[in-house]
């Protein structure tokens, strides 16, 4: 079974709105990380944001917020005020902290479109 | 500081070739790993190193991939012979410590295999 499922393979959004990239996940760990990665064109993978299985409060950086849903096994993306230089594909994953904790699992991301 | 780089960055081989692919890890990172994502697929864990030593190569899809760590520093990862199916971006990503911290990856190696 897959581990992070990501169910946009694309996506498109206006310039300065919000846009939300969904993620869930499959662990039967009490204790895990999740974590999203944005790689531009120019194929580097970078770290956006992380939330930990115990943060009570959603992770928030910047422009980029986690919604967490425990319940739901959900991990979804939120940009806010979408920028041109946010088109870029968006990588989930998911590290589970007590087995297999040197391994990260990716969903198949999605490729997010910005228009002016 | 620099940070995870791969080379190349493209490689274009015919089946039954081989070809080695190199990651330089962030400097002081002990742990080094490859993951692999083709044709448009999720990304997938091939291998873990602790400084020299494998610590988990669960991921590798076969014995034609074979991958090294000398002194613990910079990493090969080699394809002997190479097969259409190897095609894809092979990812080289560093950490310094194996907790649940995030991992630091390098830009990619695009290998296509024709």
């Amino acid at each position: 079974a897959q581990k992070i499922t990501q169910t946009q393979p694309g996506m498109f959004v206006q310039e300065k709105e919000a846009v939300t990239l969904d993620c869930t996940y499959d662990t039967s760990d009490q204790s895990y990380g999740l974590f999203w990665y944005k790689q531009p064109s120019s194929g580097e993978m970078i770290f956006l944001i992380y939330q930990g299985s115990y943060d009570e409060q959603n992770a928030t950086e910047g422009r980029y917020s986690l919604n967490f849903q425990k319940a739901r096994k959900s991990a979804n993306l939120v940009i806010s005020a979408s920028q041109l230089g946010d088109s870029a594909m968006y990588f989930c994953a998911m590290r589970e902290a007590l087995y297999n904790f040197n391994k990260f699992y990716f969903g198949s991301g999605t490729k997010l479109n910005v228009k002016p | 500081e620099a940070g995870v780089t791969q080379f190349p960055s493209h490689s274009v081989i015919e089946k039954g070739q081989t070809v080695t692919l190199r990651c330089d890890p962030i400097s002081g990172h002990d742990n080094l790993y490859w993951y692999r994502r083709v044709m448009g697929k999720e990304i997938k864990f091939l291998l873990h190193f602790v400084k020299e030593s494998k610590q988990d190569e669960s991921g590798m899809p076969n014995n034609r991939f074979l991958a090294e760590r000398t002194g613990g520093t910079y990493s090969t990862l080699k394809v002997q012979p190479a097969e259409l199916e190897d095609s894809g971006v092979y990812f080289c990503a560093s950490s310094p410590h194996a907790t649940n911290e995030k991992l630091f990856f390098g830009s990619g190696t695009q290998l296509s295999v024709l």
